[in-house]
């Protein structure tokens, strides 16, 4: 199955500053690579997500890369704000149509400090 | 507020007691998922369904465990016999025809 690595697992940065995450994952079938954003307490919220056929995508301060070939994707937050602080998890899928194994696999998440 | 409901949001219960959780999905969203979180870890997945039909199955769903969906839009996640190791947040999600899962706020549930 699905093996999905994240690092750090803790990620100190001063407001203001860039954040960047990392995962890899095993299966090259995957197709579907999200990034949520947990609050204590609460459920996971999507923030993001790419495609296979897609290498980045941005939506304002937040940014993902994709490198199939390496089979690595990455979370990129820039001008970071307080609001930020959260813990971040990676998951990969093979897509509404990939059959199979059909949910998501996580990483274990990054909890992320944003200092004032 | 991403849509999907969960009940109840906490639970505590006596070791050896029964626990239901309820789902309400999305609207039309025919995928309904449940994961389990642990303190520290990721989400991990148990079952899912499409529509009425539960499609596929964890190993960490244990015989203790059932998930229904009976009409295909609300589901519950019945835990019998509950076990120390079976305290966590129960996670719902949903999914409309394309990739992306909606999750709940989760039910905690401790056992006590």
């Amino acid at each position: 199955g699905e093996n999905v690595e994240q690092h750090p697992s803790t990620l100190s940065v001063q407001e203001g500053d860039s954040a960047v995450i990392k995962c890899t994952y095993s299966d090259s079938a995957s197709n579907y690579f999200p990034w949520y954003k947990q609050e204590l307490g609460k459920g996971p919220q999507l923030i993001i997500d790419i495609r296979s056929n897609v290498g980045e995508k941005k939506d304002q301060r937040i940014a993902v890369t994709l490198n199939k070939t390496a089979k690595h994707f990455s979370l990129h937050i820039t001008e970071t704000q307080p609001e930020d602080s959260a813990v971040y998890f990676c998951a990969a899928s093979k897509g509404y149509s990939g059959g199979g194994a059909d949910g998501l696999t996580f990483g274990k998440g990054t909890h992320l400090i944003i200092q004032p | 507020d991403t849509g999907v409901s969960q009940d109840p949001r906490h639970k505590i219960t006596k070791r050896g007691q029964n626990v239901t959780f309820r789902c309400d999905p999305i609207s039309e969203h025919n995928r309904l998922y449940w994961y389990r979180q642990t303190l520290g870890q990721g989400p991990e997945f148990l079952t899912y369904f499409q529509n009425e039909a539960q499609l596929e199955k964890s190993r960490l769903l244990s015989d203790r465990f059932s998930a229904e969906r009976p009409k295909g839009s609300f589901s519950t996640l019945e835990i019998q016999r509950t076990e120390q190791g079976d305290s966590a947040m129960y996670l719902c999600a949903s999914r409309p025809t394309v990739d992306t899962i909606y999750f709940g706020e989760g039910s905690w549930l401790t056992v006590v």
